[in-house]
This record gives C-alpha cells, sequence and structure tokens, in this order.
C-alpha cells in the first residue's frame, strides 16, 4: 500500500535559520504529493504541492520538489519565521483514485524560537 | 466566506452513548472526507463522500457510520462509542477529486469517550 515518511519531530529551530523536513513516499505509479500546514487550534491548510515528477511547490517561502529517482519531497526555507511553528504533514493521493484517498505522514512539529 | 465548520469543536462522552459530528460547507464541494489524528499516526481516513449518496470507507472505517443526504452536510454518526475512538476529527471538502485538487479542512472536534 502506499505509505508516507517524514522526519520525525519536534525540530526546534531558531529564527532565520534553514529548513529541512524530510518526506519519502512509497506508492505505484505517479501520485501528487503536498505539503499541509496546521497552526495551533487550527485545521490543516495546503501549503504546497507538485502533481508531477520535477515539479517544484512553493508558498510562504517554502519549497519542495518532486523527485521522482528518489521518491521524496523535502520541504525546505531559507529563513524561518517565528510564525512558521505549526506542525507540518507531507501527503501523497492515490494515483489509482484521484485524491479522494490521501495518505498522509506522521506530522513534524516545528518550533521558532526568536 | 468559505467555511467548512463542524461542531461540536469539543466532547467528552461515555462507552456507548451514541453521538453525531456535524460536517457542513458553503463551497459547493462534491467531495467531503472525515479523518482522525493521533499521535504518532499522523492523519488517517474514516470514510469520504463522492457526492450525495455516494459514500465510501477509508482506511479505518470500523465502529463509525456515515450520510450524505444533502450536498453541504456529511456527519459522523459514532453508534456505540468506544475509548479507542478518543481523538482529533477533521472534515475536509474539496471539488470532484481531481489530480492534485486542495482540500479544505474544517477546525477539528476533539473527542473524549470515558
Amino acid at each position: 500500500g502506499n505509505s508516507v515518511t517524514q522526519m520525525e519531530g519536534p525540530v526546534t529551530l531558531s529564527e532565520e535559520a534553514f529548513l529541512t523536513i524530510n518526506c519519502t513516499y512509497t506508492a505505484t505509479g505517479y501520485p501528487s504529493l503536498f505539503w499541509y500546514v496546521q497552526y495551533p487550534g487550527e485545521g490543516l491548510q495546503l501549503l504546497l504541492k507538485a502533481t508531477k515528477a520535477d515539479d517544484k511547490g512553493s508558498n510562504k517561502g517554502f519549497e519542495a520538489t518532486y523527485r521522482k529517482e528518489t521518491t521524496s519531497f523535502h520541504l525546505e526555507k531559507g529563513s524561518v519565521q517565528v510564525s512558521d511553528s505549526a506542525v507540518y504533514f507531507c501527503a501523497l493521493s492515490d494515483p489509482n483514485f484521484g485524491n479522494e484517498k490521501l495518505t498522509f505522514g506522521t506530522g513534524t512539529r516545528l518550533t521558532i524560537i526568536p | 466566506e468559505a467555511q467548512v465548520t463542524q461542531n461540536p469543536r469539543y466532547l467528552i462522552t461515555v462507552t456507548g452513548k451514541k453521538l453525531t459530528v456535524t460536517c457542513s460547507q458553503n463551497m459547493n464541494h462534491e467531495y467531503m472526507s472525515w479523518y482522525r489524528q493521533d499521535p504518532g499516526l499522523g492523519l488517517r481516513q474514516i470514510y469520504y463522500s463522492m457526492n450525495v449518496e455516494v459514500t465510501d470507507k477509508g482506511d479505518v472505517p470500523e465502529g463509525y457510520k456515515v450520510s450524505r443526504k444533502e450536498k453541504r452536510n456529511f456527519p459522523l454518526i459514532l453508534e456505540s462509542p468506544s475509548p479507542n475512538q478518543t481523538s482529533l476529527y477533521f472534515c475536509a471538502t474539496g471539488l470532484a477529486a481531481l489530480r492534485g485538487n486542495e482540500q479544505f479542512f474544517g477546525p477539528g472536534t476533539r473527542l473524549t469517550v470515558l
């Protein structure tokens, strides 16, 4: 079956540090890949996505590139802010079903210290 | 304002007492889904619906029921709750499940079953 493995947390960084959160996946075919973010007390919201190999998703200074050869979709940001403190989820959509079946990773809690 | 609403936001109940968690959306989305979020497990899909009167099981459907009688509403029913259903529940909606489409999440319902 499909699976998503992401970097264990929690991750604590100082403001303006470089961020990488690793995400690798297992799926047959070509899934779409997503990063969702969950701020404290809120539901998840889409941060960025990529639908085919070598696509780069970007939003709010975050980037991730769909790497088919390494089955990875690592999240990066060059300079984090306190407001980036949240839980980040990597997810994929089942290529046989479209987006109605999303598989999520376990989430990575990020805390940014001023 | 586009919204996904869930009620109640918090609920403490006892084993065996039937309960319903409501989900409503005003975006005219065809697709709706329920997830549960547990520490170390990420989000797991319970049930989803592609349109009115069309529902299907997700990864963890045991102990839950759903119905989709109207496009805007997708209630989650626990006929006989048990302590292992203590969790944080999220409703999500989206356009027809096309590749790469975003899902919009509600604010969550924290359920405790004693």
